[in-house]
């Protein structure tokens, strides 16, 4: 199965300021069919991006998911208040589908 | 907008089996090009797939909980449903049920189901 690495584990960071989410696969995955999520405390995962660039429904510009094969990156161009979570990214090319370990984005 | 709403009891007792249903609202079974799945999260933990099943039947199962898992579709009354047999302690978590497509995944609210007696 692909194994998804997503770093770092936790990113310290004010409001306003750009976070940079990475996460790599250990083989290329098929179709670029990889996946972002937004979890809140107590909350369902909620999509942000799929196939690595395209902002779900609702979703606002700051977010942005760029990259293709094996390495690819989640964007937020000024964190606002709500947007300190936990991301994980999915690939969902190849089954068994899979998720990365997840990155905390925490208030500095 | 599809909804899920995952329904089963939140405790169960150890060895026993955890029976959870997934109904579905605002979408089809029949129309395919859709994956009907259960995820789980436990606490303090990441995401984990238990298992996915299509329209037609085809499933797949997570391999480290394929000798307890069971997963099935009502095509009819739009609900799918999750069996887990010899549940212990570490079988508690949050329970979602899930549709996934080519545009990402679509989520239940979640469900705790604590295993203890």
């Amino acid at each position: 199965e692909i194994v998804l690495t997503q770093s770092p584990g936790t990113l310290s960071l004010s409001p306003g300021e750009r976070a940079t989410l990475s996460c790599r696969a250990s083989q290329s995955v098929s179709g670029n069919y990889l996946a972002w999520y937004q979890q809140n405390p107590g909350q369902a995962p909620r999509l942000l991006i799929y196939g690595a660039s395209n902002r779900a429904t609702d979703i606002p510009d700051r977010f942005s998911g760029s990259g293709s094969g094996t390495d690819f990156t989640l964007t937020i161009s000024r964190l606002e208040p709500e947007d300190f979570a936990v991301y994980y990214c999915q690939q969902y090319g190849t089954s068994p589908w899979t998720f990365g370990q997840g990155t905390k984005v925490e208030i500095k | 907008q599809v909804q899920l709403q995952e329904s089963g009891p939140g405790l169960v007792k150890p060895s026993q089996t955890l029976s959870l249903t997934c109904t579905v609202s605002g979408g089809s079974f029949s129309s395919g090009g859709y994956y009907w799945s259960w995820i789980r999260q436990q606490p303090g933990k990441g995401l984990e797939w238990i298992g996915y099943s299509y329209y037609s039947g085809s499933t797949y199962y997570n391999e480290s909980l394929k000798s307890r898992v069971t997963m099935s579709i009502d095509t009819s009354n739009n609900f799918f449903s999750l069996r887990l047999s010899s549940v212990t302690a570490a079988d508690t978590a949050v329970y979602y049920c899930a549709r996934m497509g080519w545009r990402g995944i679509d989520w239940g609210q979640g469900t705790l189901v604590t295993v203890s007696s």
